[in-house]
């Protein structure tokens, strides 16, 4: 079975710290995706990343950069001197090719000014 | 290319009123889903059709929800009998086939359902 754990439930960090969000997935399938998206409160969730899982190179996009490592299943996510507007919640998630997402609970981002 | 819309954003019923959501993806895209999220959870798989073909249901999807993609362009998600429990944002996304992109789904605004 597919599971996507985010432990983290909620974080909150002073506007242009750093802050690592956590994902731990679970799946028997050998060639799967994760995705990061992002739910700001007016509510859409909002596309962050897509990641094969035959590609482990990081990604870095701007503030935000992504850590995969197949050995620990995670895949971590990073935003670099944080600013209000990221306060949100943000969900993990994965899926194997052609089937439906399992999105993990969400991590709730305050970042204060 | 307006991404995908939902219809109505909002919906207040009463219980064991029938109600009906409204979902227009993105035009190019094949497939489109539908998932429920319930306060402080992740969002849900219900269902996803590839063109008009209905493909996959979820066991969280009862009898009395039913969902539809005629001519394979817009869907519709109706819920009979609404109890208290179908209280819910119901999210529609849409994709291109997974092979031939390197996005994820994009979703709709969601649509707030509150049954009293």
């Amino acid at each position: 079975a597919q599971k996507v754990t985010q432990a983290q439930t909620e974080i909150s960090v002073v506007e242009k710290e750093d802050v690592t969000l956590d994902c731990v997935y679970e799946t028997r399938d050998t060639t799967y995706y994760l995705f990061w998206y992002k739910q700001p409160p007016s509510g859409e969730l909002v596309f962050l990343i897509r990641r094969n899982s035959f590609d482990e190179q990081n990604e870095i996009s701007g503030r935000y950069s992504w850590n995969f490592q197949k050995s620990t299943s995670s895949f971590n996510f990073t935003i670099t001197a944080s600013q209000v507007v990221d306060s949100a919640v943000y969900f993990c998630a994965l899926s194997a090719p052609h089937r439906k997402y399992i999105f993990g609970t969400g991590t709730r981002l305050k970042v204060l000014a | 290319d307006t991404g995908v819309s939902q219809d109505p954003r909002h919906k207040i019923t009463k219980r064991g009123q029938n109600v009906t959501f409204r979902c227009d993806p993105i035009s190019e895209h094949n497939r489109l889903y539908w998932y429920r999220q319930t306060l402080g959870q992740g969002p849900e798989f219900l269902t996803y059709f590839q063109n008009e073909a209905q493909l996959e249901k979820s066991r969280l999807l009862s009898d009395r929800f039913s969902a539809e993609r005629p001519k394979g362009s817009f869907s519709t998600l109706e819920i009979q009998r609404t109890e208290q429990g179908d209280s819910a944002m119901y999210l529609c996304a849409s994709s291109p086939p997974p092979e031939t992109t390197n996005y994820g789904y994009t979703f709709g605004s969601g649509t707030r359902l509150t049954v009293v």
